[in-house]
């Protein structure tokens, strides 16, 4: 049960594109493409924006993307915008009913 | 519109106990998987237990068992965290979550947990 593997920080200029990366291994990420990915705000709750590796819930922008490649899991915004500044976590299930968060990526919109 | 409300948190010793609660609203209680997820200050977010719709699976994160369980009652719309033996690493702002789609699908606000001497 160790955490995915994200990069710490990641910054971009508003109209430009990032990617955050979440590493995992073959029993979680490699295993199941049940990743999901989550934004949060400073003091508040975590959003979802990305489930089942590339779906949207109703009403998340498709600024946001998710993918997946081996046991990597990926989400690239695309034009950024200065309100996507914030935290952002990857979720993979790992199997046996349990789940493995990321360490979370810090998100800076110079 | 869906609401999940945590109460319970507190200070405690290490040692000691703490109940947590969620409240849910707007949605049929009984057709969903619940989570709880907690938060360190200034850290990432870890998972920590689910149940199942009818409370009759429930898992846990390594660290936790046999010292935390989760319940529900799905009668009052309301699901549970009972914690003992807290550890000073055990501090941080618990979040009720939902379960849909294989994610968490909507959160609670949070309640802030304290262990310490």
């Amino acid at each position: 049960q160790s955490a995915l593997t994200q990069s710490a920080s990641v910054s971009g200029s508003p109209g430009q594109s990032i990617t955050i990366s979440c590493t995992g291994t073959s029993s979680d990420i490699g295993r199941y493409d049940l990743v999901s990915w989550y934004q949060q705000h400073p003091d508040k709750a975590p959003k979802l924006i990305i489930y089942e590796v590339s779906k949207w819930p109703s009403g998340v922008s498709n600024r946001f993307s998710g993918s997946k490649s081996g046991n990597t899991a990926s989400l690239t915004i695309f034009g950024l915008q200065a309100e996507d500044e914030g935290d952002y976590y990857c979720l993979s299930y790992a199997g046996s009913n349990t789940w493995v968060f990321g360490g979370g990526t810090k998100l800076t919109v110079l | 519109e869906v609401q999940l409300v945590e109460s319970g948190g507190g200070s405690v010793q290490p040692g000691g106990s703490l109940k947590l609660s969620c409240a849910a609203s707007g949605f049929k209680f009984s057709d969903y998987w619940m989570n709880w997820v907690r938060q360190a200050p200034g850290k990432g977010l870890e998972w920590v237990t689910n149940i199942k719709e009818d409370g009759s699976e429930k898992y846990y994160i390594d660290s936790v068992k046999g010292r935390v369980t989760i319940s529900r009652d799905n009668a009052k719309n309301s699901f549970f965290l009972q914690m003992n033996s807290l550890r000073t690493e055990d501090t941080a702002i618990y979040y009720c979550a939902r379960g849909w789609s294989n994610s968490l699908d909507y959160w609670g606000q949070g309640t802030l947990v304290t262990v310490s001497s």
